[in-house]
């Protein structure tokens, strides 16, 4: 157990559905991360929060969008869903936001399948 | 982001060790090198990061040439649950952008 909670772990839904991914990060840690991992690209950065407030953008599609809450949990919102959004979903958490010298800890990540 | 490149894949022995090369050319002074490795059905775990100096710990060692333009992940005594996919990340003032990495195969 990596201490970050990511919940549910499977998840599957149709097309044009909206969904909701949770992550609970490590007790500490004020940084979350989300990453997506399809097979053909990769782990993907999509959005950083740090302590309630968005501190970077990646690869994020518009219909995607997150927060991160005064208890610093987070959440993934994906709508319109498209059966090219099926995938794993990572989040990440780390005591700090910006500093290179410092880790992430990964959680187990939430495998959404859209039909 | 600074660029790194690593082998699509290796393959190593079981109880011999493993050295996981990275080239990383166009690093910058204040970069850091972390490597991360990522079990098949798992999320990425964190297993070093280094500066300049080598480093080491209880699960790998990270050897920084002195110049910083490559450096090299050794496992000591690969093991079957060593095999995974091998991240080498450059992380400077930001997030962390992950490559393709290096999959490992350890055979028995």
């Amino acid at each position: 157990d990596s201490g970050v909670t990511q919940t549910p772990k499977h998840l599957i839904t149709a097309t044009g559905q909206r969904v909701t991914l949770r992550c609970s990060p490590r007790s500490g840690d004020l940084s979350v991360y989300w990453y997506q991992q399809s097979l053909d690209q990769g782990l993907q950065f999509l959005i950083q929060y740090y302590n309630g407030e968005e501190r970077a953008k990646g690869n994020i599609l518009e219909r995607f969008s997150a927060q991160q809450f005064p208890d610093l949990h987070s959440e993934l919102n994906l709508s319109s869903l498209e059966l090219g959004d099926s995938a794993l979903y990572f989040c990440a958490s780390s005591v700090e936001g910006q500093d290179p010298n410092y880790g992430y800890t990964f959680g187990s990540g939430t495998r959404l399948t859209v039909v | 982001d600074a660029k790194t490149t690593q082998p699509n894949s290796m393959e190593s022995n079981e109880e011999e060790p493993v050295h996981l090369p990275c080239n990383h050319s166009t690093i910058s002074g204040t970069d850091y090198i972390h490597w991360y490795r990522q079990l098949p059905s798992q999320g990425p775990e964190y297993v070093i990061h280094g500066l300049t100096s080598n480093v080491n710990n209880r699960m790998a060692s990270l050897a920084i040439a002195e110049d910083r333009k490559s450096s090299t992940l050794i496992l000591h005594r690969a093991t079957l649950r060593d095999a995974a996919v091998y991240y080498c990340i450059l992380r400077g003032w930001g997030d962390m952008r992950f490559g393709a990495g290096t999959r490992l195969t350890v055979k028995p």
